[in-house]
């Protein structure tokens, strides 16, 4: 499985947008880029995913690089409540489990 | 609606014991899949289920350690002659399909003393 790095650890402060990168420099044409957080004391849960286009939803974006050898999650502007260990994962389109890294811890300040 | 649901929240062995585990899927989920985590780690894969079919239990770390899922909705997890080292949480996660959205319940603490 293709390897993810990304930071142990990132600060921000309340309502001010928060960018968590992701390295994944071995990267096949099929996979998929996965990002899911993971709260304190609770499951992981999805943020959101793509492959080659940069992507949004109601949580997040997701923006690739051309070369698809990294990543980065935006978190257009943060509440305490995203205070999470953020996950990039590598999933290939035909793969079904989930091989999680050890994350971004990110800590939000009022 | 209700989401994945796991029990025993919280359990408690003396080494040497056999524990169950139970994972209750989203209805209509499809796939099921079985992790554990570490304090301070990321969840490590252990198996999965398509329906009532174990497809990969490559995570498995060895033979004490067996799951099913006989009719292709709850399924268990099952640890024998348990050892302190299986002291984690194990989280359960399920999905409408194979490359799905994965979504997971609340874990089981176990603790082997």
């Amino acid at each position: 499985d293709a390897k993810t790095t990304q930071p142990n650890s990132m600060e921000s402060n309340e309502e001010e947008p928060v960018h968590l990168p992701c390295n994944h420099s071995t990267i096949s044409g099929t996979d998929y880029i996965h990002w899911y957080r993971q709260l304190p004391s609770q499951g992981p849960e999805y943020v959101i995913h793509g492959l080659t286009s940069n992507v949004n939803n109601r949580m997040a974006s997701l923006a690739i690089a051309e070369d698809r050898k990294s990543s980065t999650l935006i978190l257009h502007r943060a509440t305490l409540r995203d205070a999470a260990v953020y996950y990039c994962i590598l999933r290939d389109g035909g793969t079904d489990k989930l091989i999680f890294g050890t994350g971004t811890r990110l800590q939000v300040f009022p | 609606g209700a989401g994945v649901s796991q029990s025993p929240r919280y359990k408690v062995t003396k080494r040497g014991q056999d524990v169950a585990l139970r994972c209750d899927p989203i209805s209509g989920h499809v796939s099921l899949y079985w992790y554990r985590q570490a304090l301070g780690q990321g969840p490590e894969f252990l198996t999965y289920f398509n329906y009532e079919a174990q497809q990969d239990k490559s995570g498995l770390p060895n033979d004490r350690f067996s799951a099913e899922r006989p009719e292709g909705s709850i399924s268990t997890l099952t640890i024998q002659r348990t050892e302190q080292r299986d002291s984690a949480m194990y989280r359960c996660a399920s999905s409408l399909g194979l490359t799905d959205t994965q979504y997971f319940g609340p874990g089981t603490r176990l603790t082997v003393l």
